[in-house]
């Protein structure tokens, strides 16, 4: 298996521009997960979908952040507007029932 | 609520030194611990688990035993390389949830 898919790698872009984020989960995974990753906050979960259903969306910064999942090998995570606070590497995770989570490589996002 | 504690880095090591990371966690019930590392420039990867007290969990050399009566959950490797630089967090995941509680992660620079 190739693993979680995180596209792009790198992205740069503008305050006030919109940015989305992807993720294709490991096959056959029923729950997905968005982190964010900064030097300040450390690791934090932003939503989770089980099933391709959000489940727990509470750590959703504002409403600026948008996340969807509209099959099971796919998801998104939209910033608009963007701000440069949101500077971050976001990091998306699958797993199977209770088993582990498995991380993807994560998306480095600049916001100048 | 659930927290995770960690000790904070960075550290330096000579290669072949013994290696402790401190970990202790709260929680109303008995979670899961996790050891992940994370290698520059990727995601969390686990590196080993333990899901009961008094449980010992281990890959490629790393080591951490669930303690219940300390909250503790310490990694360590007796004989470091350099290849094992990486920032490393303690997991918690209480119960039947599927959240992940991280430790704030320690930095590992293991030198020639």
């Amino acid at each position: 298996d190739a693993g979680v898919i995180q596209s792009p790698r790198h992205e740069v872009t503008e305050m006030g521009q919109e940015v989305t984020l992807r993720c294709k989960p490991i096959s056959g995974h029923d729950y997905l997960f968005w982190y964010r990753q900064t030097m300040m906050r450390g690791l934090e979960l932003l939503i989770y979908f089980n099933n391709n259903v959000p489940i727990d969306d509470s750590g959703m910064p504002e409403d600026r952040f948008s996340a969807k999942m509209p099959n099971a090998s796919f998801s998104t995570l939209k910033i608009q507007p963007s701000e440069p606070r949101d500077s971050a590497v976001y990091f998306c995770a699958s797993k199977s029932g209770p088993d582990t989570q498995y991380f993807g490589p994560g998306t480095r996002l600049t916001v100048l | 609520g659930d927290s995770v504690t960690q000790m904070e880095g960075p550290v330096t090591l000579s290669e072949e030194a013994f290696l402790t990371i401190n970990c202790t966690y709260t929680a109303t019930g008995y979670p899961s611990l996790f050891w992940y590392v994370q290698y520059p420039g990727e995601g969390l990867q686990l590196l080993l688990k333990a899901t009961k007290a008094d449980d010992k969990g281990s890959n490629k050399g790393f080591e951490a035993t669930y303690r219940k009566e300390t909250t503790s959950f310490h990694l360590e490797k007796g004989s470091v390389q350099v290849s094992d630089s990486a920032v490393y967090f303690c997991v918690s995941i209480p119960g039947s949830n599927y959240k992940l509680t991280f430790g704030k992660g320690t930095l590992l620079t293991v030198n020639p």
